[in-house]
């Protein structure tokens, strides 16, 4: 079965510290690759796309990386802020170049001060 | 600009009886999603509607959910005969055109809360 695996743990990391997140997939062969942010209380505010034919994408602090063959990609945060704290959520669709995305159950990310 | 709205923010209700989710997508948005997320868990797809086309309720539970889009606008979810398993946020977003190339824009969902 298809499946989106995202680290159940909360990532802890330091302010200035680079954060990286990891979603890796099965079962997949995903066009699009979605990251979302998610505060407490709050809907997910889109962040990033990255095609299947990007290998990176940048924006400001943010990276995405997007290994077709690894099942995998990344998402690094660099000179991380306590104000990055949040949930992070990856999103595949479903199939290649359907409508309906497939989202993981995402990962706590903590910025201490 | 406005965004994605959802009303009510929270709905507290008994078992058994039937509650509606409004969503007002942002103007111009043409598809149109609604999620289920319990507590710790991902999203999960429920329907999605896409201009006139028929929508995909694919992914929704049971029978005793159901939704429309009036005028291509504003949705309404449905849950008849709540059950406690239904307690959860309910999201609602919206995207220019329905394909997976485009951002979702999500409203702060519906907390409900099934007594």
């Amino acid at each position: 079965s298809q499946k989106i695996e995202q680290n159940s743990e909360a990532l802890n990391i330091q302010e200035g510290k680079t954060a990286t997140l990891t979603c890796n997939y099965t079962n997949y062969s995903p066009a699009y690759l979605q990251w979302y942010r998610q505060d407490p209380g709050r809907g997910p505010v889109f962040l990033l796309l990255i095609r299947e034919n990007e290998k990176e994408k940048r924006k400001e602090r943010l990276k995405v990386t997007f290994d077709t063959t690894l099942k995998q990609s990344l998402f690094h945060i660099t000179a991380s802020q306590p104000a990055d704290s949040a949930t992070y959520l990856c999103a595949l669709d479903e199939l290649a170049n359907t409508d309906k995305l497939i989202f993981g159950t995402g990962t706590r990310l903590q910025v201490f001060p | 600009g406005a965004g994605v709205s959802q009303s009510p923010s929270n709905k507290v209700t008994e078992k058994g009886k039937d509650v509606e989710l409004r969503c007002d997508p942002i103007s111009g948005h043409t598809a149109l999603y609604w999620y289920r997320q319990s507590l710790g868990q991902g999203l999960e797809f429920l329907i999605y509607f896409q201009g006139n086309s028929a929508p995909d309720k694919s992914g929704l539970p049971s029978d005793r959910f159901s939704a429309e889009r009036t005028g291509g606008s504003v949705s309404t979810l449905t849950i008849q005969r709540t059950q406690q398993e239904d307690s959860a946020v309910y999201l609602c977003a919206s995207s220019w055109g329905g394909t997976v190339n485009q951002p979702q824009h999500f409203g702060d969902g519906t907390r409900l809360s099934i007594l």
